[in-house]
């Protein structure tokens, strides 16, 4: 089956650690999102990348890092640096940035302890 | 600033009525406009995408409706089912490779 895979679904981290949030696609797009969902807010962009080996800071990149060393994989990591990193963090995908569907993957939930 | 509005945040309705939920946007020279459906806890899932060059899309009973001049759209559902309850987000995509989210319209349909 084609389609976005996120994991872990729950994630739990100590304050002053850094996590990395898994994204995988197979959908041969070239372009992949990672979005931050907070009660009461629409989403909101942390990165994206447009193609392998590149990618633009988003609207709340602060305290995030990305790579995209493979088309299929863009993992996010929250830093010990995002002050309040408690959300759901979604990943999408789509054939390219200047239009077409966004496809979502299910979601990865953070909570830090 | 480009700015994605719905109304309402929430709408509870009986089963078998048809529903409008709103979108408004800021700017008008959108690329397209999309409209996706969250269950609680899940991803988003795509329902509808309107190219700025189209007036209105269809699936199934699902119908949404683009008026660039005025800065709106609306997602009509028929006949409205339970199963439709969840949250409806729209989103604008302008010329700057991003997705403006709205908030959503969170929709409860009971029997």
């Amino acid at each position: 089956d084609g389609g976005i895979t996120q994991s872990p679904k729950y994630l739990f981290r100590k304050e002053g650690q850094n996590v990395t949030l898994s994204c995988e696609q197979n959908l041969n797009h070239d372009a992949m999102y990672w979005y931050r969902q907070d009660p009461g807010q629409g989403l909101r962009l942390i990165y994206y990348s447009q193609i392998v080996n590149d990618f633009q800071k988003g609207d709340i990149a602060e305290g995030y890092s990305v790579s995209r060393e493979k088309k299929e994989s863009f993992p996010l990591t929250v830093t010990s640096a995002q002050k309040n990193p408690t959300a759901f963090y979604l990943c999408a995908s789509s054939i390219n940035v200047r239009g077409g569907t966004q496809y979502f993957g299910p979601g990865t939930r953070l909570t830090v302890l | 600033k480009q700015e994605v509005t719905q109304i309402p945040a929430a709408l509870s309705v009986p089963e078998g009525e048809n529903l409008v939920l709103n979108c408004s946007f800021t700017d008008s020279a959108i690329y397209n406009l999309q409209w996706f459906r969250q269950d609680p806890g899940k991803g988003l899932t795509s329902l509808l995408l309107i190219q700025s060059s189209q007036r209105e899309q269809t699936s199934g009973r699902l119908n949404a409706s683009l008026d660039k001049s005025s800065g709106r759209s609306t997602l009509y559902i028929a006949a409205s089912q339970p199963g439709d309850s969840a949250t409806y987000l729209c989103a604008a995509h302008y010329n700057t490779d991003k997705l403006i989210f709205g908030t959503g319209t969170r929709l409860q349909v009971f029997p």
